[in-house]
C-alpha cells in the first residue's frame, strides 16, 4: 500500500534559526496536505498542493511539491517559540476513494 | 459554528470491554474519517465515509472494529473485547470537499486499555 515517509523524526533549532522537514511517498500523488499538531492538541490544516513543483509561502514557511508528485517540503524561515509543534505531511490517491497517508511527522523543538 | 466534537475525551478501560467512540463532525460536512494515532505516530487510517456508507474500511485492524454513521452525520466507532494494543488517541476528521481538501480535526478521544 502507499507508504510516506518523513524525515527527520526531531529537529531542535534555536530560536532564529531555519527549519525543514521532508516528505517521500512511494507512490504519486494526487496532491499533499501539511498539518501542525501543537503538543496535546490534534492536527491542524496549514496547506494543499496540487500541482507538480508548486510553491506556496505563509510569512515565514514555504511548501514545494516535488516535479513528480512523490516529494515534498516545508521550510521554515527564523524560527521562533510559537512554531514548536509536529509537522505532519498528508498524501492522497485520487481515484476512488481519496484516503489521505499521513507521514509520522517531524516535531520541532526551539530553544529560545 | 462548531468544529468537530468527539466524546468522550477520555476513556479508560478494563481489557476485554467494549467500547464506543462518538464523533459529530462539522455540519454539512459528507466525508468523514476516523484515525488512530499512538504516541509519536502519525494519524493510521481506519475508515472513511462518505454520507452514510462507508466508502472504505480497509484501515480497520480487525472485526473487533466497526463504525457506523446512520443519518450522514455523527458516526460511532465500535470497539468490541478491547485489548491493551488499542490504547490509542482516537481521531475524527470531517471534510465538506467531497474528501478530496482540508480535513477538520476533532479533538480526539484518548482510550486507555489497562
Amino acid at each position: 500500500g502507499q507508504q510516506v515517509m518523513q524525515i527527520p523524526q526531531y529537529q531542535h533549532v534555536q530560536e532564529g534559526e531555519d527549519f525543514t522537514t521532508y516528505c517521500n511517498s512511494s507512490t504519486t500523488l494526487s496532491n499533499i496536505q501539511w498539518y501542525k499538531q501543537r503538543p496535546g492538541g490534534h492536527p491542524v490544516f496549514l496547506i494543499q498542493l496540487v500541482k507538480s513543483g508548486e510553491v506556496k509561502k505563509q510569512k515565514r514557511l514555504t511548501f514545494q511539491f516535488g516535479e513528480a508528485k512523490k516529494n515534498s517540503s516545508l521550510h521554515i524561515t527564523a524560527t521562533q517559540t510559537t512554531d514548536v509543534g509536529t509537522y505532519f505531511c498528508a498524501g492522497g490517491v485520487r481515484g476512488g476513494s481519496y484516503i489521505p497517508t499521513f507521514g509520522r511527522g517531524t516535531s520541532l523543538i526551539v530553544h529560545p | 459554528g462548531a468544529g468537530v466534537s468527539q466524546t468522550p475525551s477520555n476513556k479508560v478501560t478494563e481489557k476485554g470491554k467494549y467500547v464506543e467512540l462518538r464523533c459529530d463532525p462539522i455540519s454539512g460536512h459528507t466525508a468523514l474519517y476516523w484515525y488512530r494515532q499512538s504516541l509519536g505516530q502519525g494519524p493510521e487510517f481506519l475508515i472513511y465515509f462518505q454520507g452514510t456508507g462507508a466508502a472504505d474500511d480497509s484501515g480497520l485492524p480487525n472485526d473487533r472494529f466497526f463504525a457506523v454513521r446512520p443519518e450522514g452525520s455523527v458516526s460511532t466507532l465500535k470497539i468490541q473485547r478491547t485489548e491493551r494494543g488499542d490504547s490509542a488517541v482516537y481521531l475524527c476528521a470531517s471534510s465538506g470537499q467531497g474528501g478530496t481538501g482540508e480535513l477538520f480535526f476533532g479533538e480526539g478521544s484518548r482510550l486507555t486499555v489497562l
